[in-house]
């Protein structure tokens, strides 16, 4: 089965910096997606970004890139010029395209942002 | 744009009663997912739908029961509540375009209290 770890329980970053949150997954297949989903404290979940594992390319929105490496099944998240909206628990969650539903989430890493 | 939808909001019950929460996806998305998330914990798939047809079932209970109607919205049912059911529940769809592994969508779920 997919397992899904984030090791950082919680991260700091001062407003207008970067930071990179870490995930690191466990799969046996050549094919799958990654996401990254944002919580913020009103708890509504978030879709950050999305990458695709077939592709090589690493997925950008805005301020969020992602540095995927297949080989290492590692898919961090940099977040630039940190904003004080971007506070929240930050989820990686993998999903298998042979099982529908299967999407695994990791424990999550809380990130502060001072000002 | 139009996002899920779930009702109520927050729920606030007594140990042996029953709830319904409700889930209506983002328009044309044929497809309706239910996770709980416990406090400090990352959500859990509980069951799945597509087409108004069980797609697959994760960690829910014999006590819970779920339907996705004509019009795909759905509802978790949830008897004989247990202190333990408090947590926040989230419903998610997406479209599936032919290949699994498309966006799942977030509502803002519903915080259930069993008291």
């Amino acid at each position: 089965a997919q397992t899904v770890t984030q090791s950082q329980p919680e991260m700091s970053v001062q407003e207008a910096e970067t930071v990179t949150l870490s995930c690191t997954y466990d799969t046996s297949e050549s094919d799958y997606y990654l996401f990254w989903y944002k919580q913020p404290p009103s708890r509504q979940m978030i879709l950050v970004i999305r990458q695709e594992a077939y592709k090589q390319q690493n997925a950008t929105e805005n301020r969020f890139s992602v540095n995927f490496q297949k080989a290492a099944k590692s898919f961090s998240l940099k977040i630039s010029d940190s904003q004080l909206g971007d506070a929240a628990m930050y989820f990686c969650a993998y999903r298998s395209p042979y099982n529908n539903n299967d999407m695994r989430f990791g424990a999550g890493t809380r990130l502060t942002v001072k000002p | 744009a139009a996002g899920v939808i779930q009702s109520p909001r927050h729920l606030i019950k007594e140990k042996r009663e029953t709830a319904t929460l409700k889930c209506y996806p983002i328009p044309r998305h044929d497809t309706v997912y239910w996770y709980q998330q416990g406090p400090g914990q990352d959500p859990q798939f509980l069951i799945s739908f597509y087409e108004k047809m069980q797609s697959d079932k994760g960690s829910i209970p014999d006590r819970f029961s779920a339907q996705q109607f004509s019009d795909y919205h759905s509802e978790l049912n949830m008897s004989s509540l247990e202190l333990g059911d408090s947590a926040l529940y989230f419903c998610a769809s997406s479209f599936q375009s032919g290949r699994a592994g498309d966006t799942q969508y977030f509502g803002p779920g519903t915080r259930l209290t069993v008291l």
